[in-house]
């Protein structure tokens, strides 16, 4: 069956400018997580969704960064004023539910800032 | 072939060779530790994974061993194979929440030669 998709898979953007990146989940899978991965790091957890209700924000950076899942599948990441900072791997994971940890992850987007 | 613990990120083995990556972790909390294997360019991809109360789980050709006396997880692979090639990273629940939201660590690269 088909896996988690991301969209786009590149992106670069001059700074300042506001990015927008896709997930689409596994079908039926009602938690979603978003990671940020460096080069040579493993991910660095950002924010979670249970169904369409951010439940967990706590690594977002800072509030140029922000997330909505509105109707519980599809989860938009926005970054605000994008900085050169910002540069990295977006990653997006999705599991069954709430309390089943495996998480199947998504090929990424990789962002470069100008 | 054995890696001692993430200060040492590469491993090198011959095909057929049984490979040992360690892990070090640092919250006793924790309750939840997955082993993911990341191939170039793609997602991480679960490998197996094992809870708290459990010192030894195995899978298909791998097996994962817990040691929470002294805060140490390990990944042994069996018959070590050319696809095997990969960097495996641990990550645990470390705040113990209901969901996952993992902490990864920096990550072991394996290679392995035919």
């Amino acid at each position: 069956g088909a896996g988690v998709s991301q969209s786009p898979r590149y992106k670069v953007t001059k700074r300042g400018q506001d990015v927008a990146l896709r997930c689409d989940p596994i079908s039926g899978h009602v938690s979603l997580y978003w990671y940020r991965q460096a080069l040579g790091q493993g991910p660095e957890f950002l924010t979670y969704f249970n169904y369409e209700a951010q439940q967990d924000k706590s690594g977002l950076p800072n509030d140029r960064f922000s997330a909505e899942r509105p109707e519980g599948s599809i989860s938009t990441l926005t970054i605000q004023r994008t900085e050169q900072r910002d540069s990295a791997m977006y990653r997006c994971a999705s599991s069954l539910g709430q309390g089943a940890y495996e998480q199947y992850f998504g090929p990424g987007t990789r962002l470069t800032v100008t | 072939g054995e890696s001692v613990g993430l200060h040492l990120p590469t491993l090198s083995v011959q095909e057929g060779d049984n490979s040992i990556i360690n892990c070090a972790y640092s919250n006793s909390a924790s309750d939840y530790f997955i082993w993911y294997k990341q191939e170039s360019g793609k997602g991480p991809q679960f490998i197996i994974d094992i809870r708290s109360n459990m010192d030894k789980r195995q899978g298909q050709r791998v097996t994962v061993l817990l040691n929470k006396t002294v805060k140490h997880l390990s990944l042994q692979i069996a018959a070590t194979q050319p696809g095997d090639s990969a960097v495996y990273f641990c990550a645990e629940n470390a705040d113990g929440t209901s969901y996952g939201k993992l902490t990864f660590g920096q990550g072991t690269i394996l290679t392995v030669h035919p």
